[in-house]
């Protein structure tokens, strides 16, 4: 089984705290995403990465940053975190050379920013 | 800004009646891919469609694909109340374009016994 794994489901911040989200996936994927939900927004791309040390931005980059330093470890970094920033942050992963093929999703971590 | 736009927003029907979703993208694609979400979970895979298909089955599930219009629809037969979760359309651009999936705004259902 395909496992993507989100190191919180919940997670409660303060303004101007830094903040990392870490995802973890076992099949080896190239590409890996960071994708934000909010209600009647559906999900927003933040950044997505193709390898190792590898980031594009998606729609909605500002106020966030990536970390790819190893293939199956993706973390999404909010520099100073901020209460519009409180959503629900959702990870995938899919192989890239493969084109028609799903991605996988984490759980969600839930971030609220007081 | 979004490539995919799922209508309804809101779907509320009775359990084994239909349920029809449809979605709209904007540029060309190699593939666009249906998920479900429910209620503060991640999205789950439920079927693909090549850009070269018109119509997939699986299960109770009916997708379509009509690339003139850039547009797909979802059909679910006889729901059932497990249904009721949120349905996402996601498409892949042509040319792969680093490989990233842009997604729509979803569609709530709700499925009432």
């Amino acid at each position: 089984d395909v496992k993507v794994t989100q190191s919180s489901r919940y997670l409660v911040k303060r303004t101007g705290e830094k903040v990392f989200l870490e995802c973890v996936q076992d099949m080896d994927h190239e590409n890996m995403f960071w994708y934000r939900q909010d209600p009647g927004l559906g999900l927003r791309l933040i950044y997505f990465s193709y390898d190792v040390k590898m980031k594009e931005k998606g729609d909605i980059p500002e106020g966030y940053s990536v970390s790819r330093e190893k293939k199956e470890r993706f973390s999404l970094i909010l520099e100073s975190a901020s209460t519009n920033q409180t959503s629900m942050y959702l990870c995938a992963s899919r192989p890239l050379f493969i084109l028609n093929t799903e991605a996988f999703f984490g759980q969600g971590t839930r971030l609220t920013v007081v | 800004s979004q490539q995919g736009e799922e209508d309804p927003q809101a779907l509320s029907i009775q359990e084994g009646e239909n349920a029809t979703m449809n979605c709209s993208y904007k540029t060309s694609i190699n593939n666009l891919q249906w998920y479900r979400q429910n209620s503060g979970r991640g999205l789950v895979h439920l079927i693909l469609i090549r850009s070269n298909e018109r119509e997939k089955h699986s299960g109770r599930l009916r997708v379509t694909l009509d690339t003139s219009k850039k547009s797909s629809s979802l059909l679910i037969t006889a729901s059932r109340a497990a249904d009721t979760a949120s349905y996402f359309c996601a498409t892949a651009p042509l040319y792969n374009q680093g490989g990233k999936l842009i997604f729509g705004q979803g569609t709530e259902l709700s499925v009432k016994p």
